[in-house]
C-alpha cells in the first residue's frame, strides 16, 4: 500500500494570513497519462470529508481561489493565500493513483 | 445534485454482522463510476474499505485488511448499495461513509453524512 504522510498535523492560523500543507506519499503518484493522482479533502467539523482539489493542482468546482495545490511524483503542496475563518477543519491528502485509496493523517487547522 | 443518503443500526454486538445501506439519488448504481465504502476511526484515520462498480458486469475490490469479513453488494432495484461487515470488534467502531468515485479524474466527488457505528455488547 501507499503510505501518505502529512506535516504539520497541526497548523495554528491568523486569518488574513497564508498557510501551507506539506504530503509526501511512500511512491511516486505521477501516472503514464502524466497526471499526478492526488486529492486534498476538507473536513469541516461535524462534517463529511469534501474534496478541494484533485490531479495535484486543480480545483474543485465552488472552491475559492486562495486554495491552490502544486508539486509531483512524491512531494505535494497545499497552499492556502490568505486563511479565513471558515477554513478552519481537518485536511487530508490522499493517493487516488491506485486501490487501497490511502490518506493521510490529517493536518488540523484552527485560528490561533 | 447527486444525494447519498446512509442507513442502518449504530450499535452492533461483538462478533456479530455490521450492515449499513447508502441509497442513490441523482445518480445509478449501474452508472460509469464506483460506489464506495470508507471509515474513519481516531486509530485508524480515513480508511478505504472497499468498492462495487459495473462496466458490463459487476466488479468488486476490497481491502485486503477487512477482505475475509467483507462484502459489498449494489441494489438495482433499490438504486442503492450496501456493506456488510462481519464477525465485528470494538476496532471497528467508527464513522462509516459511503462515496461515489469520480472515475475519470479519480476523486471522491459525493459523500454520505456518515454512520457512527458502536461495537460494543
Amino acid at each position: 500500500d501507499i503510505v501518505m504522510t502529512q506535516s504539520p498535523l497541526s497548523l495554528p492560523v491568523t486569518p488574513g494570513e497564508p498557510a501551507s500543507i506539506s504530503c509526501r506519499s511512500s511512491q511516486s503518484l505521477l501516472d503514464g497519462d502524466g497526471h499526478n493522482y492526488l486529492d486534498w479533502y476538507l473536513q469541516k467539523p461535524g462534517q463529511s470529508p469534501h474534496l478541494l482539489i484533485y490531479l495535484g493542482s486543480n480545483r474543485a468546482s465552488g472552491v475559492p481561489d486562495r486554495f491552490s495545490g502544486s508539486g509531483s511524483g512524491t512531494d505535494f503542496t497545499l497552499k492556502i493565500s490568505r486563511v479565513e475563518a471558515e477554513d478552519v477543519g481537518v485536511y487530508y491528502c490522499m493517493q487516488a493513483l491506485q486501490t487501497p485509496h490511502t490518506f493521510g493523517p490529517g493536518t488540523k487547522v484552527d485560528i490561533k | 445534485q447527486v444525494q447519498l443518503q446512509q442507513s442502518g443500526p449504530g450499535l452492533v454486538q461483538p462478533s456479530q454482522t455490521l450492515s449499513l445501506t447508502c441509497a442513490i439519488s441523482g445518480d445509478s448504481v449501474s452508472s460509469d463510476t464506483a460506489w464506495n465504502w470508507i471509515r474513519q476511526s481516531p486509530s485508524r484515520g480515513l480508511e478505504w474499505l472497499g468498492r462495487t462498480y459495473y462496466r458490463s458486469k459487476w466488479y468488486y475490490d476490497y481491502a485486503v485488511s477487512v477482505k475475509s469479513r467483507i462484502t459489498i453488494n449494489p441494489d438495482t432495484s433499490k438504486n442503492q448499495f450496501s456493506l456488510q461487515l462481519n464477525s465485528v470488534t470494538p476496532e471497528d467502531s467508527a464513522v462509516y461513509y459511503c462515496a461515489r468515485w469520480h472515475h475519470y479524474d479519480r476523486y471522491f466527488d459525493h459523500w454520505g453524512q456518515g454512520t457512527l457505528v458502536t461495537v460494543s455488547s
